[in-house]
């Protein structure tokens, strides 16, 4: 089974200044998707960012980047320019490229606070 | 704008209550999953369905069911509510392998 893990429950960042969050993951399949969702206090989860393992090029969306390292089965998120609403909990999520695969396998999380 | 709807927002239910947390989706959907969040655990999968009155059981099943008798409706259902039941339930749908889903805003149940 894969397993997901975020070691930081919490972060803080300045405002404008750049944050990393950090997932490692546990699998021995060689073709999946791995992907960073954001949950803020209104609970609605949104996608930030989703990266194909057979991509060797790091996904990137606006201020938003991943640093994928396959073989270190790691993928961290950076959050350049943070602002006040990026401040959100962060999940890092897992799922199987396999044909029958279907569900998301999440990390515990990060909590991450902007401050002003 | 596709939606994934919960009918609670807050539900407060006594122990040993038959407990329904209902989830409606527009987007015709074929994968519909519900997940638990608690705090340091994450999300974890309760049980999830590919199709109209098939399911599969998720990482925790005990104590929970599920049913889904129209593509757009997935219900869980706590048999005999318990204490250890209080938690955040996230709804959340899919088609077959795309990326990622489209979740419901989740229903905070306590049970007293």
């Amino acid at each position: 089974a894969q397993t997901v893990t975020q070691s930081q429950p919490e972060m803080s960042v300045q405002e404008a200044e750049t944050v990393t969050l950090s997932c490692t993951y546990d699998t021995s399949e060689s073709d999946y998707y791995l992907f960073w969702y954001k949950q803020p206090p209104s609970r609605q989860m949104i996608l930030v960012i989703r990266q194909e393992a057979y991509k060797q090029q790091n996904a990137t969306e606006n201020r938003f980047s991943v640093n994928f390292q396959k073989a270190a089965k790691s993928f961290s998120l950076k959050i350049s320019d943070s602002q006040l609403g990026d401040a959100a909990m962060y999940f890092c999520a897992y799922r199987s490229a396999l044909g029958s695969a279907r569900q998301l396998t999440f990390g515990s999380g990060t909590q991450l606070t902007v401050l002003p | 704008d596709v939606k994934v709807t919960q009918s609670s927002r807050y539900l407060v239910k006594r122990t040993g209550e038959k407990v329904f947390l209902e989830c409606v989706q527009d987007m015709d959907h074929e994968n519909m999953f519900w997940y638990r969040q608690d705090p340091g655990l994450g999300l974890r999968l309760i049980y999830f369905s590919y199709d109209v009155k098939m399911k599969e059981k998720g990482d925790i099943p005990e104590g929970y069911s599920v049913s889904r008798e129209k593509k757009e409706r997935f219900s869980l259902i706590l048999e005999s509510a318990s204490t250890n039941q209080t938690s955040m339930y996230l709804c959340a749908s899919s088609f077959p392998r795309v990326y990622g889903y489209t979740f419901g805003s989740g229903t905070r149940l306590t049970v007293v």
